[in-house]
């Protein structure tokens, strides 16, 4: 059983390119969530989507940001124009259906990260 | 913002107990306390979580104070691999589910 799978790893965009993060979440996970990372700071949410849903964008920053998650393929994070204080690493979790006993809600999957480098 | 306090830091010898307090004093009723663990930049790990009762798992217990306005991580014996940031979330049930991070609490385990 495959974890969460991110890619790539590492991703180098000149200032003003697009940059693409892919998140394929867990088997029977139908929760996304996207978190950025900047360096020696905590994790911030930014975005959590169920399959074609946005539920919460309130961490995404109003421009140039852009997330998604169909109905068939990976959850996607989009930033365009990119500058350098993109630079960060973005953190994708997933999760099964919450049951409100908790008992069987183990919490996120993190995946392994993007590091996206601006220069 | 998040809910939480934590030390930024401690340090703890290989081989002892390893308790990390978390202060959540304006948790209601219905907000569950989690601990996941960062190490190195890797993504975070899933740790324990728990509503009021004291926990525990193979990696950890957790103790969770009556009024429920503190809690205490446990690892019985810390090993070099545990050192890591640690994170105390409270998360709603009732809401979108999101856990909001905190500064957390840097762990060094020192041989």
């Amino acid at each position: 059983n495959a974890g969460v799978m991110q890619n790539p790893r590492h991703l180098v965009r000149r200032r003003g390119q697009e940059a693409r993060l892919r998140c394929s979440p867990m088997k029977g996970h139908s929760h996304v969530y996207w978190y950025r990372q900047l360096p020696e700071e905590g994790l911030k949410f930014m975005v959590y989507l169920q399959k074609e849903n946005i539920i919460d964008e309130s961490g995404m920053p109003k421009e140039r940001f852009s997330a998604e998650f169909p109905k068939e393929g990976p959850s996607i994070l989009r930033i365009q124009q990119v500058v350098r204080g993109d630079s960060a690493a973005y953190f994708c979790a997933s999760s099964p259906v919450t049951k409100k006993t908790g008992r069987f809600n183990y919490g996120y999957t993190f995946g392994s990260g993007t590091r996206l480098t601006v220069v | 913002d998040a809910k939480t306090t934590q030390p930024p830091s401690m340090d703890c010898a290989e081989g002892r107990a390893a308790n990390l307090p978390c202060n959540h004093s304006t948790i209601s009723g219905n907000e569950y306390v989690y601990w996941y663990r960062q190490i190195h930049s890797q993504g975070p790990q899933y740790i324990i979580h728990g509503l009021k009762n004291n926990e525990t798992n193979e990696m950890a217990s957790l103790i969770i104070t009556e009024d429920r306005k503190s809690s205490t991580l446990i690892l019985p014996h810390a090993t070099l691999r545990d050192t890591a940031v640690y994170y105390c979330i409270v998360r709603d049930y009732s809401g979108t589910y999101k856990y909001i991070f905190g500064t957390g609490t840097r762990l060094k385990v020192l041989a």
